[in-house]
């Protein structure tokens, strides 16, 4: 049972360009929401989150936005660099340690 | 600045060997999570352990697996008996509070690709 899905398992965007990925959940009982990132042989490292109780959270070059009502959120990575070409996972979590992961979105950024 | 260590980082074994893999978290952090990754998969929960307990193991198969945090040493996570299907990369994670992802991100290791052959 997929409660996390990640429906574009690839995203090509041009260097300057806004990268958008998206992410939708199953499972009302999640209230908070990460984002990772993760190059080649290496593990996930974490980019950022946001709380059930906001729709949106900004971090430098990153935010995300969260729909509840939508069971949606999506990453948006404005403007994309070379060095942003990664796998990138959506994650969800109900309050507990347990994390749900979607199955990834490959960004290829061209220079 | 050491951040979770996870050795070794390739494993192969041959159908009904065992595996083991080792964990060493960050440094002040007592809590540590294993996941598995299956090709084309996200990472999925296994366990969760404090030293010398096991918190949550309900992701955890519910033969041949089992996995140990000691109060000396890294945590291990051991496959007996391993088949093809247990072929993925296990990651470790570790918080330095086991009150959820709000509290601290799980910091991750770089992995352990398990092979059966």
């Amino acid at each position: 049972d997929q409660q996390v899905k990640q429906n574009s398992p690839s995203l090509s965007v041009q260097e300057g360009r806004i990268s958008i990925l998206n992410c939708d959940y199953t499972n009302s009982m999640f209230d908070y929401f990460l984002w990772y990132k993760k190059y080649p042989a290496e593990g996930p490292t974490f980019l950022i989150s946001i709380s059930s109780i906001k729709d949106k959270n900004e971090d430098g070059r990153f935010t995300v936005f969260l729909n509840k009502s939508a069971k949606h959120l999506s990453l948006h990575i404005v403007p994309s660099q070379p060095g942003d070409s990664a796998v990138y996972f959506c994650a969800a979590s109900s309050s507990d340690y347990k994390l749900s992961f979607g199955a990834g979105t490959t960004v290829t950024v061209r220079a | 600045n050491a951040g979770v260590m996870q050795n070794p980082r390739h494993l192969v074994r041959r159908r009904g060997q065992e595996a083991r893999l080792r964990c060493s978290p960050m440094k002040g952090h007592s809590h540590v999570y294993w996941y598995r990754q299956l090709p084309e998969e996200g990472l999925k929960f296994m366990v969760y352990l404090q030293k010398e307990n096991i918190i949550d193991e309900s992701g955890m198969p519910k033969e041949r697996f089992s996995a140990e945090f000691p109060k000396e040493g890294p945590s291990i996570l051991r496959i007996q008996q391993v088949v093809r299907g247990d072929s993925a990369a296990y990651f470790c994670a570790s918080s330095s509070t086991g009150q959820g992802a709000y509290n601290s991100p799980l910091h991750f290791g770089n992995g352990t690709r398990l092979t059966v052959t």
